[in-house]
């Protein structure tokens, strides 16, 4: 079962413009990640945000979480060629067990 | 740091063999991690530990095994491979026992044919 889905599966943006992506969920959680996948590599985790936590940076990211509309998003600001990927988010429902999206895949056009 | 190492990186098998993928770790954490990733889908939790010989079932854990006698190492055995079984597969550590950011391997290509 998938308790994480992204919106959109694909976003395909300028470089220099912003990229937003979605992530919900279906149960109550202690805390929401965010990972980045390059093509054919490992997963990166980027940010965690806690339950109790509404927004979160880090360096061009900005994640915010809403507990009442189970949702997240993800921002990453002025976007760079290398920020082609493939985003996942990952919740927790259980203590051990992530949960996880199906990803959205994020292009930046030169 | 190594960080996190899985072999092989690509694997062909033929229905009914069996192999063991391999994941090690020399960041001393104690919660590993095995998940498949297939096409269009999350990563999805085969088995993990959450310290040496303590291992636990995730969402997809039929026809997979999995052994913990050392912090850093946990192979994943699958005994009779079977073409559902084709993915990508990937192992994570962390040092958090709850699996909050996880280090994950380049991961193992497995075809079953």
């Amino acid at each position: 079962s998938q308790q994480g889905e992204e919106d959109p599966q694909a976003l395909s943006i300028q470089e220099g413009e912003n990229a937003t992506m979605n992530c919900s969920y279906k149960t109550s959680i202690n805390n929401l990640q965010w990972y980045r996948q390059n093509s054919g590599r490992g997963l990166v985790h980027l940010i965690l945000i806690r339950s109790n936590e509404r927004e979160k940076h880090s360096g061009r990211l900005r994640v915010t979480l809403d507990t009442s509309k189970k949702s997240s998003s993800l921002l990453i600001t002025a976007s760079r060629a290398a920020d082609t990927a493939s985003y996942f988010c990952a919740t927790d429902p259980t203590w051990y067990q992530l949960i996880w999206g199906a990803g959205t895949k994020l292009i930046i056009k030169p | 740091n190594a960080g996190v190492t899985q072999t092989p990186k690509f694997q062909v098998l033929k229905t009914g063999q069996s192999m063991t993928l391999q994941c090690a770790q020399d960041m001393n954490h104690e919660y590993m991690s095995w998940y498949r990733q297939d096409p269009g889908m999350g990563l999805r939790l085969i088995h993990y530990s959450v310290g040496a010989g303590i291992t636990d079932q995730g969402e997809v854990p039929n026809g997979y095994n999995v052994s913990r006698s050392t912090t850093e190492d946990f192979p994943l055995r699958l005994l009779s491979a079977a073409p559902s079984q084709t993915s990508v597969y990937f192992c994570a550590s962390s040092s958090d026992v709850h699996g909050e950011k996880l280090f994950f391997g380049s991961g193992t290509q497995l075809s079953v044919l």
